[in-house]
């Protein structure tokens, strides 16, 4: 069965403090794995795919990065605006739709 | 250009009624999905549509049901409210040409069931 499991749940962090997410999948043939963030209220908002392992992918303070097993969000000097939640989801070779981990809930005070 | 719009925002209703959640997609995207979150869980996918056509039905009850309009407008239905059908669903939409799932979210509709 096709699994995503985050951790941590919630990571609480100094403006300034950078830190890495972590993101452990099981798939069946992988055809992207996706990482989003979630502000309350909101609906998720894209920010990176990865398709094969080894790949790296940078916006801002943010870059992903992807082995055979799990996937890293580093998150380096974040600031506050950079609250929010961060979900990561695999699309499956068998499927066209993503399955979604809980998330890791991040808390950047100043 | 507009995102991916939901309505109601807010939805409040008793057990055992039905409900119907709406969603326009981005202009020009063709493909609409639908996803149930609930409080402290990532999203769960519902269904999937493509040129008004079902290509994807997640792990629910027959209680819930969609379609797809000839605008790519789209409509979830859940018949029998349950307590436990609490959440917010969300609306999203994909680029044609675009492969794999890199989805446009609405900012959903919160449904409590009292």
């Amino acid at each position: 069965e096709d699994q995503v499991t985050q951790s941590p749940e919630a990571l609480r962090l100094q403006e300034g403090e950078s830190s890495s997410l972590n993101c452990s999948y099981t798939v069946s043939g992988l055809r992207g794995l996706f990482w989003y963030r979630q502000d309350p209220g909101k609906g998720p908002e894209f920010l990176f795919t990865l398709y094969s392992a080894g790949e790296e992918k940078e916006k801002e303070r943010l870059k992903a990065t992807l082995t055979k097993k799990e996937s890293f969000l580093h998150i380096t000097a974040p600031k506050p605006e950079d609250s929010a939640t961060y979900l990561c989801a695999v699309q499956g070779g068998s499927q066209g739709n993503l399955i979604f981990g809980k998330g890791t809930k991040l808390s950047v005070k100043p | 250009d507009a995102g991916v719009t939901q309505s109601p925002t807010h939805l409040i209703k008793t057990r055992g009624q039905q409900v119907t959640l709406r969603c326009s997609p981005i202009s020009g995207h063709k493909s609409v999905s639908w996803y149930q979150q609930v409080l402290g869980q990532g999203p769960q996918f519902i269904f999937q549509y493509y040129e008004k056509e079902e290509r994807g039905r997640g792990n629910f009850p027959d209680r819930f049901s969609a379609r797809q309009f000839p605008n790519y407008s789209s409509e979830l239905n859940v018949n029998a409210l349950l307590l436990g059908d609490s959440a917010l669903y969300l609306c999203a939409s994909r680029a044609p040409g675009q492969e794999d799932e890199k989805l446009f979210f609405g900012s959903g509709t919160q449904l409590s069931v009292l």
